[in-house]
């Protein structure tokens, strides 16, 4: 059981918009940055919003983050193939004293 | 360019242990705080441990406290993770990747495989 919780999977069609939604507590999410990560099938994971809302650069602007209270969203926009991914959410958690992470979300691209 | 490269992997009995190193190039290794995260088979991301640049200060995850050992060379750019009495349930690919102050772990190596199995 994850301590930030993520549902397992998303859908969606080419063109189409696609939220991601993590949801935490006042220990992580609710106080601290969040961050979102992509893994590709097979490859290891990249970093694709931090701080809540920021893209690293090379990261296409279809792609942002936003937060409210203890949950946190990210937003595909523009929905493409290449974006079939499993997308994880992450925080510091200051009870643990611990990064922790959402199980992911494996997103299809239909 | 950034890069990591994580070696050390392989096949290890329960209650064995086994020692990984995280190579990196392309950054003033000392200045950034690196981790450790591992991913079992077909599940999720799990953070085990980080290091400060210094090496001065260590944070784990419960799982792996007691047993799992992270340290780094400066000298040599090298992180690294010692892993003891190793359980079935630590077998997962182990990534190592840096850490900048809230700029999330950025980025990843490619991981090594672990597996725990008599």
């Amino acid at each position: 059981q994850s301590v930030l919780t993520q549902a397992p999977s998303a859908s969606a069609t080419p063109g189409q918009r696609v939220t991601i939604s993590c949801s935490g507590s006042s220990s992580n999410i609710g106080s601290k940055y969040v961050y979102w990560y992509q893994q590709l099938p097979g490859t290891a994971p990249k970093l694709l919003i931090y701080r809540d809302n920021q893209r690293p650069s090379g990261v296409p602007d279809r792609f942002s983050g936003s937060k409210s209270g203890t949950s946190a969203s990210l937003a595909i926009s523009g929905l493409r193939s290449e974006d079939e991914a499993d997308y994880y959410c992450a925080a510091w958690d200051d009870s643990l004293s611990g990064w922790v992470f959402g199980g992911g979300t494996k997103l299809t691209v239909l | 360019e950034v890069q990591l490269l994580e070696s050390g992997g392989g096949l290890v009995q329960p209650g064995g242990s086994l020692r990984l190193s995280c190579a990196a190039s392309g950054f003033t290794f000392s200045s950034y705080a690196m981790s450790w995260v591992r991913q079992a088979p077909g599940k999720g991301l799990e953070w085990v441990l980080t290091i400060t640049g210094n090496g001065g200060s260590t944070y784990y995850a419960d799982s792996v406290k007691g047993r799992f050992t992270i340290s780094r060379d400066n000298s040599k750019n090298t992180l690294y993770l010692q892993m003891n009495s190793l359980r079935a349930e630590d077998t997962a690919v182990y990534y190592c990747a840096k850490l900048a102050s809230s700029d999330g772990f950025n980025p990843w190596g490619q991981g090594t495989l672990v597996t725990v199995s008599s």
